[in-house]
């Protein structure tokens, strides 16, 4: 069974320019979860689908970030424009169930630079 | 969310055991306790969870006390590939919202040969 994948694996780009992750959970999980750790700090989370609708957002840092999952598959993560404080790595993770017993299945994660 | 406290770091040699212990004194009667780990240039890695009786698995396992204030991870004998920062995460149960896992700092294990 594939994991939670993420493309690309790393990303370089210039401040102003824009970005889209994107993450293709594992098949059936309907809820996706991204995080993003910036350097020094602590994994934070950014949002929650729950199929193709917004759970939870509240960890979206500012109108910058725009995230989708139309048909509650694959999801991206757009950055428009970027900043360089939005440099660090941003996590997907899909999970069966939004409940407290189960685990969440992650990705590799994006290595975002902006430079 | 519940806060949970673990000590930022721990040395192990290999093959001996290795006991994480993590603190949750706010630990609300619904939530899971979750055990994460990440290795380098990796994403963070499920371990283990538990509710209230110990729980074991192929990768380690889970000693949660009575009142559940506490618990601790074991890794039965760790090798150079345990080598990892450990979260320990409370996650809400069913009427919890979004039940998104609340990182900490972790613990930061080194394992020596």
């Amino acid at each position: 069974e594939a994991g939670v994948t993420q493309f690309p694996s790393h990303s370089v780009i210039e401040k102003g320019q824009t970005v889209t992750l994107r993450c293709d959970p594992i098949s059936g999980h309907d809820n996706l979860y991204w995080y993003r750790r910036v350097m020094g700090k602590e994994i934070k989370f950014l949002l929650h689908f729950v199929k193709e609708s917004k759970q939870d957002e509240s960890g979206m840092p500012n109108n910058r970030f725009l995230a989708e999952r139309t048909g509650g598959t694959y999801s991206t993560l757009k950055v428009q424009p970027a900043e360089l404080e939005d440099s660090g790595v941003y996590f997907c993770a899909s999970s069966p169930k939004g409940q407290g017993e189960a685990e969440a299945f992650f990705g590799q994660g994006t290595r975002l630079t902006v430079v | 969310d519940a806060k949970t406290t673990q000590p930022n770091s721990m040395e192990s040699n290999e093959e001996e055991p290795v006991h994480l212990p993590c603190n949750h004194s706010t630990i609300s009667g619904t939530d899971y306790i979750h055990w994460y780990r990440q290795l380098p240039s990796q994403g963070p890695e499920y371990v283990i969870h538990g509710l209230t009786s110990n729980v074991n698995n192929r990768m380690a396992s889970l000693a949660i006390a009575e009142d559940r204030k506490s618990s601790t991870l074991i890794l039965h004998r760790a090798t150079l590939r345990d080598a990892a920062v450990y979260y320990c995460i409370l996650r809400g149960g069913p009427k919890a919202a979004g039940n998104k896992l609340t990182f900490g700092g972790g613990t930061r294990v080194l394992v020596k040969p």
